[in-house]
């Protein structure tokens, strides 16, 4: 089992859509926890990091399941400026390397 | 606060020959990890190091190779250079916190777009 697995998309969504990628982990004792936005040919950028409560940053919601060893992000109102890849990262075996997920590719459709 | 800078931009060369890429992190960021990107495809983990020490490689073959300085930058070199080699390599620098369980986030360089001929 890979240490952090992403929802394989694509997913094409037309504006104002609302759509949720998760993405499991496999240590449960994982401590620290980020999505992360990638656009073509760029490097990726940090989105925001996950806190246990949950936390929103404007139309953007992220939310952590630790009985279940996942993390959410939802994106509510989709803009076609949404489109790009979201990669989450986790904290991941006993060095606590941060480890990227495959990434999920999204397509905002006008 | 300068973020993480990679140099160079662009680096051309032909098969065979080596390259060297280097990275600095943020200021107080200890830990240096290096990622190749190839047109289309997902970042492949190639390399972290932390307090001058390498922690974990990925899946590459040994012409792989780097190291981290006591300034905490770091340099990639790829000898015997291929055709597949031909990538986005990108650099990020974090935070480990020892002594407690978190990292903080990674935060990337621009990268270096590396042309094999």
């Amino acid at each position: 089992r890979k240490e952090v697995e992403q929802d394989p998309g694509p997913f094409n969504v037309p504006e104002g859509a609302t759509v949720a990628f998760n993405c499991t982990y496999s240590n449960s004792a994982s401590q620290s926890f980020f999505w992360y936005r990638q656009d073509c040919r760029k490097e990726p950028k940090l989105l925001m990091s996950v806190y246990s409560s949950g936390n929103e940053d404007g139309r953007f919601t992220a939310q952590l399941n630790r009985a279940s060893q996942y993390i959410s992000l939802l994106i509510r109102d989709s803009k076609l400026s949404d489109s790009a890849t979201y990669l989450c990262v986790v904290n991941a075996g006993s060095a606590r390397q941060l480890t990227f997920g495959s990434g999920t590719q999204l397509t905002v459709l006008p | 606060e300068a973020g993480v800078t990679q140099s160079p931009t662009h680096l051309i060369k032909t098969r065979g020959q080596q390259a060297t890429l280097r990275c600095s992190p943020i200021s107080g960021h200890t830990s240096v990890y290096w990622y190749q990107q190839a047109l289309g495809l997902g970042l492949q983990f190639l390399l972290w190091y932390d307090e001058g020490e390498e922690r974990n490689r990925g899946n590459f073959p040994p012409r792989f190779s780097g190291r981290q300085f006591p300034n905490y930058s770091s340099e990639l070199n790829v000898n015997a250079l291929e055709l597949e080699d031909s990538a986005l390599y990108l650099c990020a620098s974090s935070i480990l916190h020892r002594g407690l369980s978190y990292n903080s986030p990674l935060h990337f360089g621009n990268g270096t777009r590396l042309t094999v001929t």
